[in-house]
């Protein structure tokens, strides 16, 4: 089945860094990635849908200065937190689209991050 | 708007019984797809069930079933003899135009197994 990678899966970084996060689609290519994001108990939150080669598009309510998103290729899409935050502390999943069949979206196995 | 509703915060049942957890939706677009994801506490999202708002047939997956009621926009998901492992969050979602790029999670259940 199609499997879908996060890195790092957790990280604990000091507040005002910035912290990278990959989204990877291992054994397909994914012209659309989503990120979400997911508070203690609750559900999750779309952030952003990412696609290849074009901006991504942001929710409403979410800085997309603060959240950097790339999608450089069929394969990975990544996701910047700039200058972090406590308040940005959170668990973070992405999405593929692989778009063949009507259950398509495939998660990744999330990152928690922790600014201290 | 899109909106999914999972009115049980929590759910208890006893090993090797059945459960139905309970999902109702809005919308006024006539093609979607509803889904159901596991998530233990491990984090993970887990896809158990796909329903396409035209599929005749609720759909079934091993003990998984979605009992799909279009007129009353419910698609709950009953779980067959339930199992320990089985305890987790249980998010009903939707994605409105099944080629669309936009899912809609429901606040979740979460499902307790007793032993």
């Amino acid at each position: 089945g199609a499997v879908v990678s996060q890195h790092p899966s957790r990280v604990i970084c000091k507040s005002g860094t910035s912290v990278k996060i990959e989204c990877r689609s291992l054994d397909f290519q994914a012209t659309t990635m989503f990120w979400y994001r997911q508070f203690p108990k609750k559900s999750l939150m779309l952030m952003a849908t990412s696609n290849e080669g074009s901006k991504a598009t942001y929710e409403q309510g979410v800085e997309k200065d603060k959240f950097l998103i790339n999608h450089a290729s069929l394969t990975l899409s990544t996701l910047t937190v700039t200058s972090a935050h406590p308040e940005d502390s959170s668990f973070y999943i992405c999405s593929a689209d692989r778009g063949v069949r009507r259950e398509t979206q495939y998660f990744g196995p999330g990152t928690r991050l922790l600014v201290l | 708007a899109q909106k999914i509703t999972q009115t049980q915060p929590g759910m208890f049942v006893q090993e090797k019984e059945a459960v139905t957890l309970d999902c109702t939706y809005d919308t006024s677009d006539q093609s979607y797809g509803l889904f159901w994801y596991k998530q233990p506490s491990s984090g993970e999202m887990i896809f158990l069930i796909y329903q396409g708002s035209y599929d005749e047939q609720n759909a079934t997956e091993g003990r998984y079933s979605l009992n799909f009621q279009k007129a009353r926009k419910s698609a709950n998901l009953v779980i067959s003899a339930s199992q320990l492992g089985d305890s987790a969050m249980y998010f009903c979602a939707m994605r409105f135009n099944n080629y669309g790029q936009n899912f809609v999670f429901g606040p979740g259940t979460r499902l307790s197994v007793l032993p």
